[in-house]
């Protein structure tokens, strides 16, 4: 069966500290790969989504980026955090039944 | 722009009633539309819908889709305090993207 694996699951950062939040996705190929974020109380919002390897779509410009190195890891970066990027951030894939599927997610707060 | 709202924003039931939480969308090249349940961490997946009329069910929770009138409902029959979550639902694009409602949060009291 499938499985999404992200981490870490919780991380404090002074501003202007880089970031790095990987999400590795099991038991499927060619998966389409999303990262959400999700401010406290609020919904979630669509920051990048991937449909391969090298293909990523950019929905909120901001100081983040994404890379998808292989077919099945999807990485969300930044090289300089600010207060704003706090939130808690979600991983999902979906494949072929359109179904969409989430990490455990990872609770980042920026000081 | 594509677009879920969500209503109630948030409601507060005994245990044993019956709610309904609504979804309406504009998303384009709709092919689907999506509940959630999310407790304290990350969405869990309850039903995805694609053909107007046909009701989905699990256990308590049903749901069913509109795609004239551009809307779903998820009902819970017989609420126990589980249930107490915000629910989400979101609306899948022709070109991949989900877009999420800011969710129903529903509380159930003893």
């Amino acid at each position: 069966s499938q499985t999404i694996h992200q981490w870490p699951a919780t991380l404090v950062q002074p501003v202007g500290s880089p970031l790095s939040l990987e999400c590795t996705v099991e038991g499927t190929s060619n998966p389409n790969l999303y990262w959400y974020r999700q401010a406290a109380g609020r919904g979630l919002q669509l920051l990048f989504y991937s449909v391969g390897i090298g293909q990523i779509s950019s929905e909120v410009p901001q100081n983040l980026s994404a890379s998808r190195p292989q077919d099945r890891q999807f990485i969300l970066s930044s090289k300089k955090l600010l207060l704003s990027d706090s939130g808690f951030y979600l991983c999902a894939w979906s494949g072929g039944t359109g179904e969409l599927f989430f990490g455990e997610g990872s609770r980042l707060t920026v000081l | 722009e594509d677009k879920v709202v969500q209503s109630p924003l948030s409601l507060v039931v005994h245990e044993g009633d019956t709610v309904t939480l609504n979804c309406s969308y504009e998303v384009t090249n709709f092919r689907s539309l999506l509940w959630y349940k999310q407790e304290k961490k990350a969405p869990t997946f309850l039903f995805m819908l694609t053909s107007s009329g046909i009701e989905k069910k699990s256990g308590r929770l049903s749901s069913i889709l509109d795609k004239k009138e551009l809307f779903s409902i998820l009902n819970i029959t017989a609420t126990q305090t589980g249930d107490s979550a915000v629910y989400l639902c979101a609306g899948a694009s022709g070109t991949y993207k989900y877009i999420f409602g800011t969710g129903t949060r529903l509380k159930v009291l003893a």
